[in-house]
């Protein structure tokens, strides 16, 4: 299986929104709603940020959104604050009864 | 407050088998209806899914591998000791990583995370 494609890094200013985007095919992204982002911080291991294509587990600020339209998905980050640093992988369920993970995106905050 | 611990060998020679552990503390992982799982990370890189067990007494043995891997993978659960396990086969230097295991409470979403465990392949 093919990693999803995620761009390998965006930055944004404090207070701007980034969106992150993740592509993948019809037997992944497009055929199912099992899409996760997670946050990685350096050495740290990785924490769910949203599930199910859009929604937030309990605690996880609502400056963070999820969407998906066709094969792609994509992670929007609204007023970015120096927190939100980190490296940010998509994942996705496929039509083989496994999890694919993308790249991974470095978010630098200016 | 769910907790993950991996445990393991650090270093493994060329040719063995990696065997880890995950003890997870705050939930029953039998009485639950939980998959476990492992995820692995390269220096550097990112983050490579291994696979996932289901861990109810009713649907134990469910598992589902990364096919790159599926050939030397085995995933195992031991509810009586809340934990469970990796065993990865004839192990190269491709294998080295740091290793996370995870639980999934519903869907593909892994919720709780280990700090994660370095595992080195060399002689």
């Amino acid at each position: 299986q093919s990693a999803l494609t995620q761009p390998a890094s965006v930055s944004g200013s404090p207070g701007q929104s980034i969106t992150i985007s993740c592509t993948g095919t019809s037997s992944d992204i497009g055929g199912y709603i099992y899409v996760s982002w997670y946050q990685q911080h350096p050495g740290k291991a990785p924490k769910l940020m949203i599930y199910d294509v859009s929604n937030r587990p309990p605690g996880v600020s609502n400056r963070l959104s999820g969407s998906k339209s066709g094969n792609t998905a994509s992670l929007t980050i609204s007023g970015l604050q120096a927190e939100d640093e980190a490296d940010y992988y998509c994942s996705s369920y496929t039509s083989s009864n496994t999890l694919v993970f993308g790249g991974g995106t470095k978010l630098t905050v200016l | 407050q769910v907790q993950l611990q991996e445990s393991g060998p650090g270093l493994v020679k060329p040719s063995q088998t990696l065997s880890l552990t995950c003890t997870v503390s705050g939930v029953s992982i039998s009485t639950g209806s939980y998959y476990c799982g492992w995820t692995r990370q390269p220096a550097g890189t990112g983050l490579e899914w291994i696979g996932r067990l289901h861990t109810s007494v009713h649907s134990s043995g469910i598992t589902s591998y990364n096919p790159s891997l599926k050939s030397r993978v085995t995933i195992s659960v031991d509810t009586s000791k809340n934990e469970f396990s990796l065993k990865l086969t004839s192990v190269t230097a491709a294998d080295t990583a740091v290793y996370y295991c995870s639980i999934y409470s519903s869907g593909w979403n892994s919720d709780y995370w280990g700090q994660g465990t370095l595992v080195t392949v060399s002689s």
